[in-house]
């Protein structure tokens, strides 16, 4: 999708159990973002980076964290997963000057 | 308090038909509008935008009106075809400046059924 690769794409977790969702672009693009799916609620937005080294709280920050740590790479981190944590993650990129963003095709975790 | 609604969690249509999907925003500062088509087990697509400064923007089947008095915006489809099938997203942004990050809000989707 666009140049953005997710991985995992299927993940189930026990309760408390942590783990990253990686994603990265094979283009150059500042801005990335994580956004959840959940039935009914839409596209939620967790985390964004405008740029490499930078990261600002979305809409649902809590219990994740993330990181820039290069222009192409840009990871959610769950420390301690929970049930509520369930759900589809899509990253996504924005091209500098444009509104639309590219998604990735997703990682589907699940927390038991 | 959702920004931007999608009234309409389903619409069912027949094919050939007109599909009309709807949303309304609440933020005056929206001034850039986009939709989004996903399908099941994909990652969401971008597949119209509209300016605020446009009421119209058509492209091959698929337009976009745009009403900034009454803040809604409302996506056509016409004709209609069965691999529309899928989850619409509406979103909003604010306007475009060269070296902003301008991230959109996105309402919680429609999903569209065209049956054969």
């Amino acid at each position: 999708n666009a140049g953005v690769t997710q991985t995992p794409k299927f993940q189930v977790l026990k309760t408390g159990q942590s783990m990253t969702l990686q994603c990265a672009q094979d283009m150059n693009h500042n801005s990335m973002y994580w956004y959840r799916q959940d039935p009914g609620m839409g596209l939620r937005l967790i985390y964004y980076s405008a740029s490499e080294g930078t990261t600002d709280k979305g809409e649902v920050p809590n219990g994740y964290n993330v990181s820039r740590l290069n222009k192409r790479e840009f990871s959610l981190r769950l420390e301690s997963a929970a049930p509520s944590q369930t759900s589809v993650y899509f990253c996504a990129i924005q091209p500098s000057g444009l509104g639309e963003l590219f998604f990735g095709e997703g990682s589907r975790l699940t927390v038991l | 308090d959702q920004q931007v609604k999608q009234n309409s969690p389903s619409l069912s249509v027949q094919e050939g038909r007109i599909s009309i999907l709807n949303c309304d925003y609440t933020n005056s500062m929206f001034d850039y509008f986009l939709w989004y088509k996903k399908y099941p087990a994909e990652g969401p697509t971008f597949l119209i935008s509209i300016s605020s400064i446009k009421d119209k923007n058509e492209d091959g089947r698929f337009t976009v009106f745009l009403n900034k008095s009454a803040k809604h915006l409302s996506l056509h489809i016409v004709p209609s075809q069965p691999g529309d099938s899928a989850v619409y997203f509406c979103a909003a942004m604010p306007r475009l400046i060269s070296g902003g990050s301008y991230i959109p809000t996105f309402g919680r989707g429609t999903s569209l059924i065209v049956h054969p």
